[in-house]
């Protein structure tokens, strides 16, 4: 079964606002939650993450947001420009595990 | 720097071929992976390797088998390709006690 399940499956944003991307989880051992963003051809790159610790980080236009007890967690671009436009991954990761687990990912497009 | 680093980048099999896509790192990572991206489903785990001479079995392991030749190579090895292995394959590795997993670039394998 999904471990970790992603919406929108695709998000059209105008130039200057907010693009939001939805993640929620069941396992409540994960202990790392990144953000994985991939342009078309390449591989995924780390975007930002939180540890479950805190409810929300900040890096420049991007912010995760996370709640604990609803076991969500989503990612805020705020500004959204069109060199944003890629897909974004969620995750969530285990240490004891030793596995990651991403959802099926949000194609983000930002419109000039 | 290299990162991770895949090849071949694109291939194009015939059904019932057989092939491996080779995966190398230099950053001194203890775990590796491989990981399938298919439309709409995210990426999937196929394969992972907690350190040298360990494999073991992801989400969707069929059809697949690996090897973990020393700690910088990772292969995985496709016997007999089905149309159903049509999809982009990428490596990745992570360093012990550490949550960032580094992607390479990808494989694009398309089996007629």
């Amino acid at each position: 079964q999904q471990q970790v399940k992603q919406s929108p499956q695709s998000l059209i944003v105008q130039k200057g606002g907010i693009s939001i991307i939805n993640c929620a989880y069941e396992n409540t051992a994960f202990d790392y939650f990144p953000w994985y963003q991939q342009f078309p051809g390449k591989g995924p790159a780390l975007l930002i993450a939180i540890r479950p610790d805190v409810s929300e980080k900040k890096e420049g236009r991007f912010t995760i947001s996370f709640n604990k007890s609803a076991k969500q967690f989503s990612l805020h671009i705020m500004d959204s420009q069109p060199g944003d436009s890629a897909t974004y991954f969620c995750a969530a990761f285990y240490n004891t595990g030793n596995q990651f687990y991403f959802g099926t990912g949000t194609s983000l497009t930002v419109i000039p | 720097n290299a990162g991770v680093t895949q090849t071949p980048k694109f291939q194009v099999l015939k059904t019932g071929q057989s092939m491996t896509l080779q995966c190398a790192q230099d950053m001194n990572h203890n775990s590796m992976y491989w990981y399938r991206q298919d439309p709409g489903m995210g990426l999937r785990l196929i394969y992972y390797s907690a350190s040298e001479g360990t494999t073991d079995k992801g989400e969707v392991p069929n059809g697949y088998n690996v090897s973990r030749l020393n700690k910088r190579e990772f292969s995985l090895r496709l016997e007999s390709a089905a149309p159903s292995q049509t999809s982009v394959y990428f490596c990745a590795s992570n360093p012990p006690g550490h949550s960032t997993i580094y992607f390479g670039e990808g494989s694009w394998l398309t089996v007629v």
